[in-house]
């Protein structure tokens, strides 16, 4: 079965930090990757996705993906952050065009002023 | 926002009773989904959706039932509901399943429920 590995559970930063929050699955074929996140809360929101194409994807806020197959990784980042950027981040993975999400556990991300 | 809006927001019940949970949608997406969200586990599919009367399975399945009736309505009932089943449901909703199409889930504001 489809396995998603967030290995960051906690993280805390201090304002302008980088960021760089790991993501890897199981899955050996072509998939659809996501970025999510929930603002305290909040319901979840999309961050950024990819479908095909330049493997550096941009999203929302700032925060930018790579896509690396042969690591089977899609590690999120964010030059600097900000308090605002307080909230829990999930990978997902997608390997059938959109019927079922695989989720990660989550990274919960604090921002210190 | 998409249009995805979830009925009750909070509930609490007592072990053994049944409870529906409702999402309703103005989108007219094809796809729907329900997903539970515990601590340490991150949100696990419980039935999804993919047409009017056409549901599935997804990896909670046990203990929960679906139906759709209509295209903007997903009913998540809990026929006997058990303290395990504490959580909070989220609904989503796809505009497609086919690959290569726009395709990202879009999510309402959940339902906080309690078993006793």
């Amino acid at each position: 079965a489809q396995s998603v590995s967030q290995h960051n559970h906690h993280v805390i930063l201090s304002e302008a930090a980088s960021l760089e929050l790991g993501c890897n699955y199981s899955y050996g074929g072509t998939v659809n990757l996501f970025w999510y996140v929930q603002y305290p809360g909040q319901h979840l929101q999309l961050l950024l996705k990819y479908f095909s194409g330049d493997p550096l994807v941009k999203g929302i806020k700032g925060f930018e993906a790579e896509f690396i197959k042969s690591k089977f990784s899609f590690n999120l980042r964010k030059p600097s952050v900000q308090w605002s950027d307080t909230a829990e981040y999930f990978c997902a993975v997608d390997t059938g065009g959109g019927n079922k999400l695989t989720f990660g556990t989550g990274t919960q991300l604090k921002v210190e002023l | 926002d998409a249009g995805i809006t979830q009925s009750p927001r909070h509930k609490v019940t007592e072990t053994g009773t049944p409870v529906t949970l409702r999402c309703h949608q103005t989108e007219n997406h094809r796809y729907m989904y329900w997903y539970r969200q515990d601590p340490g586990h991150g949100l696990r599919l419980i039935h999804y959706s993919y047409g009017v009367k056409d549901t599935d399975k997804g990896e909670v399945s046990d203990g929960y039932s679906v139906s759709r009736s209509k295209t903007e309505d997903f009913l998540l009932t809990l026929e006997s509901a058990t303290s395990s089943q504490t959580s909070v449901y989220f609904c989503a909703i796809s505009e497609s399943s086919h690959r290569g199409l726009r395709n990202e889930q879009f999510f309402g504001p959940g339902t906080r429920l309690t078993v006793l």
